[in-house]
């Protein structure tokens, strides 16, 4: 069955430190996207991909947060200074055949 | 208000019983919902979609839609102990081109099926 791949699994950091996680969407899958989960609530959109391009970025906390799709497949989310706050699961998706399939996700704590 | 609101819960039913979980959402352009199944410390899976008005069976689960009162619903009947998760709704507001899987969830609501 086809996956979405990310890692690492889980990561834990100093604030003020840089993050990244990695993303490789279901073979094929044009569209991606990022999104962050905190503890207790729903996933909230980040940033969304078609191909290479940023097709919506209007959520992502653009003075420390960056993501790329540099060849249109794999995908990097960076933080970078980390912040308490940012302590959440970044679940990446891609999207085909009317489904949108989430990765296992990458817990973050931030200390 | 919340664009996508779910029943607080957590909700507690015993095995065999009828589960019944709701969402209302605010934007009435909103053309597709869907409910995803959180296990702790998992991703979420998706369970059902629908995208018209009516009543859509799949197994145990059954999805209600009433886009005039802008509520969604999931009912799954003979609950099992492994349905013990957290259920996220999540609707595409606009849906079309590119933006089917932008989706904006709801809390979500913890289901216990205890034995």
């Amino acid at each position: 069955e086809a996956e979405v791949a990310q890692s690492p699994r889980y990561k834990i950091t100093e604030k003020s430190q840089a993050v990244a996680f990695w993303c490789d969407p279901i073979s094929g899958h044009a569209t991606l996207y990022w999104y962050r989960q905190i503890l207790g609530q729903g996933p909230e959109l980040l940033v969304q991909f078609q191909d290479e391009s940023v097709v919506d970025d209007s959520q992502l906390p653009k003075d420390r947060f960056s993501a790329e799709r540099l060849k249109g497949v794999d995908s990097t989310l960076k933080i970078q200074p980390a912040e308490l706050g940012d302590s959440a699961m970044y679940l990446c998706a891609s999207f085909g055949a009317n489904v949108l399939t989430f990765g296992a996700g990458s817990r973050l704590t931030v200390l | 208000q919340k664009e996508v609101e779910q029943n607080s819960g957590p909700l507690s039913v015993p095995e065999g019983a009828i589960a019944s979980l709701n969402c209302t959402y605010s934007d009435r352009g909103s053309q597709s919902f869907f409910w995803y199944r959180q296990y702790s410390g998992k991703s979420p899976e998706l369970i059902m979609s629908i995208y018209s008005n009516g009543d859509k069976e799949d197994g145990r689960f059954t999805a209600q839609l009433n886009k005039a009162s802008q509520y969604v619903s999931l009912l799954i009947r003979d609950s099992q102990p492994s349905d013990s998760a957290t259920y996220l709704c999540a609707v595409n507001a606009r849906g079309g081109g590119t933006s089917y899987g932008k989706l904006t969830f709801g809390q979500g609501t913890i289901l216990t099926v205890h034995p």
